[in-house]
């Protein structure tokens, strides 16, 4: 089973920063948390993935809280094209696999 | 590069039909995966392999089967169609998963009546 909780849905203006929750509270001291999203029926695109420390690349930044119960990705200025399923994963107990739960739609509108 | 092939994009079967989904992967990677996606929903493990000639089940193995004889193909077979296997089909590959991103192929679509 996913080992992550996310939002069914969220909306977000155009031009703002969407922040997207994701709970994580079973995960281990070495697991990484990983972001994808998938746009309409496309294969999933990978976002960026974590540990510890926050990180950012050109897409989005992502917050770890310090007890790695929680983290939330953030796209700093939201625009239509990133209306999509985000999708925060954790890999499968062998750790060789990527395990999906339902993810959260995001709706961007201008 | 053209990354991650899946042929082909559609398909519809008539129950008790056999198949094979096909997907390459051109980036020399390991790891290969097969998920299925059903409407709305998140996308599930059918089988993943960790290089040639080794395989592994994921959460939805069963009426399908995989085999890994090259570093690049990863075919999903079904041997017997079923309703219940009307699905998209997504192949991915990576190099060691904990520290690469999954690159993912652009879906079969099956029907199957």
């Amino acid at each position: 089973d996913a080992k992550t909780t996310q939002p069914t849905s969220m909306d977000c203006a155009e031009g703002r920063a969407a922040n997207l929750p994701c709970n994580h509270s079973t995960i281990s001291g070495n697991e990484y948390v990983y972001w994808y999203r998938q746009i309409h029926s496309q294969g999933p695109q990978y976002i960026i993935h974590g540990l510890k420390n926050n990180e950012t690349n050109e897409m989005a930044s992502l917050i770890i809280t310090e007890d790695r119960k929680s983290s939330t990705l953030i796209l700093p200025h939201a625009t239509l094209r990133d209306t999509a399923v985000y999708y925060c994963i954790a890999l499968n107990q062998a750790g060789t696999a990527l395990i999906f739960g339902k993810g959260t739609t995001l709706s961007v509108s201008s | 590069n053209a990354g991650v092939t899946q042929t082909p994009k559609f398909r519809i079967l008539k129950i008790g039909q056999s198949m094979t989904l096909q997907c390459t992967q051109d980036m020399n990677h390991n790891y290969m995966y097969w998920y299925r996606q059903d409407p709305g929903m998140g996308l599930k493990l059918i089988y993943y392999s960790v290089g040639a000639g080794i395989t592994d089940k994921g959460e939805v193995p069963n009426g399908y089967n995989v085999s890994r004889s090259t570093t690049e193909d990863f075919p999903l077979r079904l041997e017997l169609a079923a309703p219940s296997q009307t699905s998209v089909y997504f192949c991915a590959s990576s190099y060691e998963p904990r520290y690469n991103e999954q690159f993912f192929g652009p879906g079969t679509r099956l029907t199957v009546l």
